[in-house]
């Protein structure tokens, strides 16, 4: 079935640090691709989406490519903030059209210290 | 803008109660989705409903039902409840057009402590 693979940290950066959370993903079909973000003791928050292969999605200084040659979807930020301190959670959904599940990874906590 | 309600917010019960977790979609969102996400875990999805019609079914356990009624609303029974469903159970709702995928929005979920 389909799957997805990252980071799992945790991982502790310092502020204006560069951030890279790596996701891969195992589909059949083309998927939708997704970051998530949960702020602690909250739900699940859209951070940015691509629907197809050589989309960029971006979101707050956040980036991620849907690459279909790597079947990744990493994320990136030049200068992470303290407030980004969170749980990444990357997802993908199945082909476009339709009401589809998720299927996340396994979620990457991150603190970032003043 | 409103947004997916759940209640409880939180809920304790012990080994072999019931609980019933209820979900309240975004006005006009006619599709809901459960999510379970054990500790340190990553969200699971267990069923969806899409005009009252369970549409999709992942790894709910049969000791679990839930149904989505006429206003939209969804609810998720769980019966003889075990230690192990403890977790934080989402819900989330889109509105699907049939053409590019619609996002899911997501609940603050409710907690679940089995004890």
């Amino acid at each position: 079935g389909d799957s997805v693979t990252q980071m799992e940290g945790p991982v502790t950066l310092s502020e204006e640090a560069f951030l890279t959370i790596n996701c891969t993903y195992t589909a059949t079909g083309y998927p939708s691709l997704f970051w998530y973000v949960q702020y602690p003791g909250e739900g699940l928050q859209l951070l940015l989406k691509a629907t197809k292969a050589d989309d960029k999605g971006s979101n707050k200084g956040f980036e991620a490519t849907y690459r279909k040659e790597t079947t990744s979807f990493h994320l990136e930020k030049g200068s992470v903030q303290v407030s980004d301190s969170a749980v990444y959670f990357c997802a993908l959904s199945g082909p476009q059209g339709g009401s589809e599940k998720l299927v996340f990874g396994k979620g990457m906590k991150l603190t970032v210290n003043p | 803008a409103a947004g997916v309600i759940q209640s409880p917010r939180h809920l304790i019960k012990e080994k072999r109660e019931t609980a019933t977790l209820k979900c309240y979609p975004i006005p006009r969102h006619d599709t809901v989705y459960w999510y379970q996400q054990g500790p340190g875990q990553d969200p699971q999805f267990l069923i969806s409903f899409y005009e009252k019609m369970q549409s999709d079914k992942g790894s709910i356990p049969d000791r679990f039902s839930a149904q989505q009624f006429s206003d939209y609303h969804s609810e998720l029974n769980m019966s003889s409840l075990e230690l192990g469903d403890s977790a934080l159970y989402f819900c989330a709702s889109n509105a699907p057009t049939g053409g590019s995928y619609n996002e899911q929005f997501f609940g603050p979920g409710t907690r679940l402590t089995v004890l």
